[in-house]
C-alpha cells in the first residue's frame, strides 16, 4: 500500500528555520516525483515544487522559488522541505504528494500544520 | 504561469442534484487537466485525470469533460459524503497550477 507519511505540526517564531519531511512507503521511491503544496488558512492549493529523488532533479514554481529548499534522500525514502528563515506569512498547511509523470497527484500526505508567530 | 478560473466559487444543492463546475484555462491545455475533492480538514484526493478518466475506486457519479481552454466537473447525483471543494489543476506546463476552488455545500 503506498503511503506518504509527513512529520508533525509545528510552531516556530520568525527568523527560524525548519525542515519538514515526508516518508514514502509501499512504491519504488525513486521511480516517482514528490511534489509540495501549500494551503494557506481558508484558502486554495498552491504548487511550491517537485523533486525527482531518483537524481534529485528538482523544480520550483517562480513564487516559491528561493523561499524554500526541496531535497531528497533516497536511502531512507524520505523527502523534505526547508526554511532559513520563516515568516509569519509562512503560515500555512504543507502536503506532500506523488506525482505521476508529471500529470497527477495520486497520493497525498496527511498534510504538516506550520505555524509562525512571535 | 497558465491561470485556472473555477466557477462557481461556492454552491448550495439538494441530495440527488446535478452539480456542475467549470475550469477555464487561460491559454490551451489539450486535456492536461485534473480534478481533486477536499474535504474539510483532509488532504486533496484525486478524482478524475487527463480531463475525463475516472481514478480507480471513484464513484461513477464524477465525471469530467473538455479540451482547450474549457473543461466540466460534473456530480450527477449529489450525495451528503460530497460535500467539499472542489479543485482543478493543470499540467500542460510548469508550474503546475490550482484553480481557486469550488465549495460544495448541502441545501
Amino acid at each position: 500500500e503506498v503511503e506518504l507519511v509527513q512529520s508533525g505540526a509545528e510552531v516556530k517564531e520568525p527568523g527560524e528555520s525548519l525542515k519538514i519531511s515526508c516518508k514514502g512507503s509501499g512504491y519504488s521511491f525513486t521511480d516517482y516525483w514528490i511534489g509540495w503544496v501549500r494551503q494557506m488558512p481558508g484558502k486554495g492549493l498552491e504548487w511550491m515544487g517537485i523533486i525527482y529523488p531518483g537524481d534529485s532533479d528538482t523544480k520550483y514554481s517562480p513564487s516559491f522559488q528561493g523561499q524554500v529548499t526541496i531535497s531528497a534522500d533516497k536511502s531512507i525514502n524520505t523527502a523534505y522541505l526547508q526554511w532559513s528563515s520563516l515568516k509569519a506569512s509562512d503560515t500555512a498547511m504543507y502536503y506532500c504528494a506523488r506525482l505521476v509523470v508529471l500529470n497527477h497527484f495520486d497520493y497525498w500526505g496527511q498534510g504538516a500544520l506550520v505555524t509562525v508567530s512571535s | 504561469d497558465i491561470q485556472m478560473t473555477q466557477s462557481p466559487s461556492s454552491l448550495s444543492a439538494s441530495v440527488g442534484d446535478r452539480v456542475t463546475i467549470t475550469c477555464q484555462a487561460s491559454q490551451d491545455i489539450s486535456i492536461y487537466l485534473n480534478w481533486y475533492q477536499q474535504k474539510p480538514g483532509k488532504a486533496p484526493n484525486l478524482l478524475i485525470y487527463t480531463a475525463s478518466t475516472l481514478e480507480t475506486g471513484v464513484p461513477s457519479r464524477f465525471s469530467g469533460s473538455g479540451s482547450g481552454t474549457d473543461f466540466t466537473f460534473t456530480i450527477s447525483n449529489l450525495q451528503p459524503e460530497d460535500i467539499a471543494t472542489y479543485y482543478c489543476q493543470q499540467y500542460d506546463n510548469l508550474p503546475l497550477t490550482f484553480g481557486g476552488g469550488t465549495k460544495v455545500e448541502i441545501k
